[in-house]
């Protein structure tokens, strides 16, 4: 079945590190990818997402790109700010069903 | 512009009892979702909505768990008895389309079964 498989944290990195969180996922046809983001004490929100093969979602300076030839949807950040720190999930959509990854923790230290 | 609303935030119950939660999404929001998120795991869907009828409840233990949105706006997912294993967080999301639309999660119910 459709699943999302995505690196296990916690990540800790220092201010203005680069980020990469690996997400993969296994689905048929054509799903939808999605990063959601968690900051401490509030709920879920979308981050970005991409539509099709190739489309890159970008927000808050985060980006990840679809890849259908690795099936990856790695997110991406060139700099980390200690208020980027949360936990981060993967997720893919597929006709009406939804599939989340089991979320990495990040956390930023100054 | 209010975001979705759930209550109770906390829930402590001993295992066979039923419990209920309630959700409210953003006003005008068609569509509405359940999701359980057990500790260390992330957000397993359990039925969906659009207005007042069930789009998918697939992944709902129907022999236990139960929702309704009788008029298209709140929601109730209830539990009944319940099990150790439904120990987890019940997260609510609305979005304003259906499935493809951006969802708004809500700040989740804790639930603890002893």
């Amino acid at each position: 079945g459709d699943s999302v498989t995505q690196m296990e944290g916690p990540v800790t990195l220092s201010e203005e590190a680069f980020l990469t969180i690996n997400c993969t996922y296994t689905a048929t046809g054509y799903p939808s990818l999605f990063w959601y983001v968690q900051y401490p004490g509030e709920g879920l929100q979308l981050l970005l997402k991409a539509t099709k093969a190739d489309d890159k979602g970008s927000n808050k300076g985060f980006e990840a790109t679809y890849r259908k030839e690795t099936t990856s949807f790695h997110l991406e950040k060139g700099s980390v700010q200690v208020s980027d720190s949360a936990v981060y999930f993967c997720a893919l959509r597929r006709g009406n069903q939804f599939y989340f990854g089991t979320g990495t923790s990040l956390t930023v230290i100054p | 512009e209010a975001g979705v609303a759930q209550s109770p935030r906390y829930k402590i119950i001993e295992k066979r009892q039923s419990v209920a939660f309630w959700c409210n999404p953003i006003s005008g929001h068609a569509t509405l979702y359940w999701y359980q998120q057990i500790l260390g795991q992330g957000p397993k869907l359990l039925i969906q909505f659009q207005n007042n009828g069930v789009v998918d409840d697939s992944q709902l233990p129907k022999d236990r768990f139960s929702a309704e949105r009788l008029k298209g706006v709140d929601s109730t997912l209830k539990i009944q008895p319940a099990k150790l294993e439904d120990s987890a967080v019940y997260l609510c999301a609305s979005s304003l389309e259906g499935p493809g639309g951006t969802q708004y999660f809500g700040p989740g119910t804790r639930l603890l079964v002893l």
